[in-house]
């Protein structure tokens, strides 16, 4: 079965350093998402993306932050200058279409991210 | 405002009997609702989802039921496994915005 993939599964990186993490979405999905998920918090929603543009932001998704799909299979998140505070597990997911009855969102196992 | 709320951080029942996970929503343009399973060091995945225009959706073990009135669901697994051990997150949509709005999740603990 296809799935979303996602690399690397860990990052470590100094406090101010951009941070690229990456995601491989299922290659007919339309959708993608970001989110991430604090230790002990809940999952929170960061962005979607569709038709190489942002249709949904959060609050979290500040100007520190950025999504690209520079080709046809990844979608990358980027932290411009990480702080402590981004420490989180970061999950891409990605749907076929619309939302919908029959088209949930597929996550991929995220990527621990550590702030130093 | 916490529009998705799962407040039973965690529930232990016994292999064989009926788990019991409920979710509770504020937002009444919710029109689809989703339970995820998660295991420790993976991602959330798809159990099962109903429409708003429902009120129960059943696959296998696995119920969801929807009291739209009361802005309440619940997923239903019997007869529960110890596999089943995992956390548990409600997630409610609203279709014409796409994204997903999780609760914190229920850790169900299934003992043999």
């Amino acid at each position: 079965e296809p799935e979303v993939t996602q690399t690397p599964s860990h990052q470590v990186t100094q406090m101010g350093q951009e941070v690229i993490l990456r995601c491989v979405p299922i290659s007919n999905h339309l959708y993608f998402y970001w989110y991430r998920q604090i230790l002990g918090q809940k999952v929170e929603f960061l962005v979607s993306f569709y038709n190489n543009e942002i249709s949904e932001k959060s609050e979290i998704f500040d100007d520190q932050f950025s999504v690209e799909r520079p080709d046809g299979s990844n979608f990358t998140l980027k932290i411009r200058s990480t702080k402590l505070e981004d420490s989180a597990m970061y999950f891409c997911a990605s749907r076929l279409g619309r939302e919908s009855r029959d088209q949930p969102q597929h996550f991929g196992d995220g990527t621990r991210l550590s702030i130093l | 405002d916490q529009q998705v709320k799962q407040n039973s951080p965690s529930l232990s029942v016994q292999e064989g009997r009926i788990s019991i996970l409920n979710c509770d929503y504020t937002n009444s343009m919710f029109d689809y609702f989703l339970w995820y399973k998660k295991y420790p060091a993976e991602g959330p995945t798809f159990l099962i989802s109903i429409s708003s225009i429902k009120d129960k959706n059943e696959d296998g073990r696995f119920t969801v039921f929807l009291n739209k009135s009361a802005k309440h669901l619940s997923l239903h697994i019997v007869p529960s496994q110890p596999g089943d051990s995992a956390v548990y997150f409600c997630a409610a949509i609203n279709t014409n915005a796409g994204k997903s709005t999780f609760g914190d999740g229920t850790t169900l603990t299934v003992k043999p």
